[in-house]
């Protein structure tokens, strides 16, 4: 499997723009999260979905955050407009199962920087 | 609302050394806990999970234990290398998803 695939790896926008991230989760998990990290808060959970259904999304910062599941296989994550304040490490995961007992897996996270 | 506290933030050992990593938790109600692997600018590879009605997991070099009542789990690696150096966290999940600690920082120094 190739694992959690998130794109881009690496986004430089500036200040007011629309950032759109994506995301693939390894095929057949049915659960899917999105996170933040910065080196000041470390990792935050930002919202988490199972079966494409958002169950909590209390770690989204603001409303300038939105997350979407349109399907199993595909999740994004806009901020509109974004700031500088966004510019962080953003990771997706993937486990099978929500509120269970298994291992969640990390995608290689998209690195923004909001200028 | 749950904490995870790692000590030490930082740890520099001389290769070959066996070492311990620690994490605490405030809320000792949880479903696991996972430990995990990150390397500069890379993202989190799990190393070990353990299911809150076990004690410990092992993996090769690295041997987690767990204590739930006490809110202490413990990442044991032995016989250290330099390629063991990496930030290593811990991250627990109770009734909200993984709540996770800052990491430890390890250094192996060759």
């Amino acid at each position: 499997d190739a694992g959690v695939i998130q794109s881009p790896r690496h986004e430089v926008t500036e200040m007011g723009q629309e950032v759109t991230l994506r995301c693939k989760p390894i095929s057949g998990h049915n659960s899917l999260f999105w996170y933040r990290q910065t080196m000041m808060r470390g990792l935050e959970l930002l919202i988490y979905f199972n079966n494409n259904v958002p169950i909590d999304d209390s770690g989204m910062p603001e409303d300038r955050f939105s997350a979407k599941m349109p399907n199993a296989s595909f999740s994004t994550l806009k901020i509109q407009p974004s700031e500088p304040r966004d510019s962080a490490v953003y990771f997706c995961a993937s486990s099978l199962g929500g509120q269970t007992y298994n291992e969640q897996f990390f995608g290689p996270g998209t690195r923004l920087t909001v200028l | 609302k749950q904490e995870v506290t790692q000590i030490p933030a930082a740890l520099s050992v001389p290769e070959g050394e066996n070492l311990v990593l620690n994490c605490s938790f405030t809320d000792s109600a949880i479903y696991n806990l996972q430990w995990f692997r990150q390397d500069p600018g890379k993202g989190l590879t799990s190393l070990l999970l353990i299911q809150s009605s076990q004690r410990e997991q092992t993996s090769g070099r690295l041997n987690a234990s767990l204590d739930k009542s006490s809110g202490r789990s413990t990442l044991y690696i032995a016989a250290s290398q330099p390629g063991d150096s990496a930030t290593y966290l811990c991250a627990v999940r109770g009734n909200t998803p993984l709540v996770f600690g800052k990491g430890t920082r390890l250094s192996v120094i060759a």
